[in-house]
């Protein structure tokens, strides 16, 4: 099956810097991206949709300015997550679809982020 | 309110029991998706579902099936034969479609289903 990678898998930082987590389709070429977050034993919220060189769709609620999204390429997505709090700390997921039309979403492990 | 509801938190059954995991959703939109998701333990989510809202056929895959039911607003899962490998937080999502504004995505609470062998 398709392949979606995250990287780094884990992430400690202090407040105040900013971080970028990597979503990468390996063996695929994704015309969308989605980007989760999941705080500790609760549900999962779609923070923003991602497609290939235009600009991200966020939900309501999410801070543009505070979660850059980036889909430069059809094989990778950025987020980064700009001047991190500690309320910031979160499981970050990406997901991706492999063309137009397409329903089935492949996800990536996630990315624990940890600010202090 | 809340959009999606999955009234079981948790559920455990004896290995090759049928499990029926529910899930109720509010919308007043005509045009909208459901889907689930599976999330084991080791945390890494796994696309199940994606059902369009003028599709009320239901679906079965393998030992997976789905009922969508437009009059009580229900999009309920059910295992058969359920499996240990089945063990997972099951989470029923609603997505609005704003295309003004991008589409409006409700995750339910998840419920955590434990298969005992």
């Amino acid at each position: 099956g398709a392949v979606v990678s995250q990287h780094p898998s884990r992430v400690i930082c202090k407040s105040g810097t900013s971080v970028k987590i990597e979503c990468r389709s390996l063996d695929f070429q994704a015309t969308t991206m989605f980007w989760y977050r999941q705080f500790p034993k609760q549900s999962l919220m779609l923070m923003a949709t991602s497609n290939e060189g235009s600009k991200a769709t966020y939900e309501q609620g999410v801070e543009k300015d505070k979660f850059l999204i980036n889909h430069a390429s059809l094989t990778l997505s950025t987020l980064t997550v700009t001047s991190a709090h500690p309320e910031d700390s979160s499981f970050y997921i990406c997901s991706a679809i492999a063309g137009t039309g397409e329903e089935t979403q492949y996800f990536g492990p996630g990315t624990r982020l940890l600010v202090l | 309110a809340q959009k999606v509801t999955q009234a079981q938190t948790e559920i455990s059954v004896v290995e090759k029991e049928d499990v029926t995991l529910d899930c109720v959703y509010e919308t007043r939109d005509t045009t909208y998706y459901l889907f689930w998701y599976k999330q084991p333990p080791s945390g890494e989510l796994v696309f199940l579902i994606r059902r369009n809202s003028f599709d009320e056929q239901n679906e079965i895959s393998g030992r997976y099936s789905w009922n969508f039911q437009k009059s009580t607003s229900s999009f309920n899962f059910t295992i058969t034969a359920s499996q240990v490998v089945d063990s997972a937080v099951y989470f029923c999502a609603l997505s609005e479609d704003r295309s003004n504004t991008g589409n409006q995505f409700y995750f339910g609470t998840g419920t955590s289903l434990t298969v005992i062998p």
